[in-house]
């Protein structure tokens, strides 16, 4: 099946710095969705990117779709404890969803 | 908001036992999925289900495992004859459609534990 690979694999900041994670995939890619999951938590939908070079805002969140629509990032500037979680790339399937193997991010008060 | 819900929250099954994890997907919603996360690792891709057939199963998805939707609002996941590395976090999702623009909604999840 499809895989895409996050890195890092961990991540731990101070309270206020940035947070990135990278997606890539070998192959070129329809679409790209991010999830996160909380601590003890369940996925939950962040944002979906579709267009090559896309990039796109929630709040704190930055998202961007590569030219090559082959690999993707979400940057989080200046991080807050409520962002601690695994960060999970995913992409789309006919009829499913391949999860990437996730950054947790710890985020230090 | 609608959600998704899963019961039990947590099972604990001898080896070789039967489980059933069940799932309420959100009402309106036609495709449904059942994931699983092993402790600390990423989510896995088990089946989807849609118009009361499978429409892709991924290989760990072998004949110990199977799907129903036995009436119109649970969806099941039974494992027949349990192996303690079924041990994992079991995700149920739904979709409204299928395709590579929807986004799934997960429930809070089954923790399986076999003994």
């Amino acid at each position: 099946g499809q895989q895409v690979m996050q890195i890092p694999q961990y991540q731990h900041v101070q309270e206020g710095e940035d947070f990135t994670t990278y997606c890539n995939s070998s192959t070129t890619l329809s679409n790209i969705q991010w999830y996160k999951q909380r601590p003890g938590g369940h996925p939950v939908f962040l944002i979906q990117l579709v267009k090559s070079g896309e990039v796109k805002k929630q709040k704190r969140l930055t998202f961007q779709f590569g030219e090559a629509k082959k690999n993707s990032s979400l940057h989080i500037t200046a991080t807050q404890t409520t962002d601690v979680g695994t960060y999970f790339c995913s992409i789309t399937g006919a009829n499913n969803l391949f999860f990437g193997t996730g950054t947790r991010l710890t985020v230090i008060p | 908001e609608p959600e998704v819900t899963q019961t039990p929250s947590h099972q604990v099954t001898q080896m070789g036992q039967e489980v059933i994890l069940r799932c309420v997907p959100i009402s309106n919603h036609l495709y449904f999925y059942w994931y699983r996360q092993i402790l600390g690792q990423k989510v896995e891709f088990l089946v989807s289900f849609y118009n009361n057939e499978i429409s892709e199963k991924s290989e760990i998805f072998d004949d110990q495992f199977s799907v129903e939707r036995p009436d119109g609002s649970n969806f099941t996941l039974k494992i027949r004859s349990t192996k303690l590395e079924d041990s994992a976090m079991y995700f149920c999702a739904s979709s409204v459609g299928r395709g590579r623009n929807e986004k799934l909604f997960f429930g809070s999840g089954t923790q399986l534990s076999v003994l």
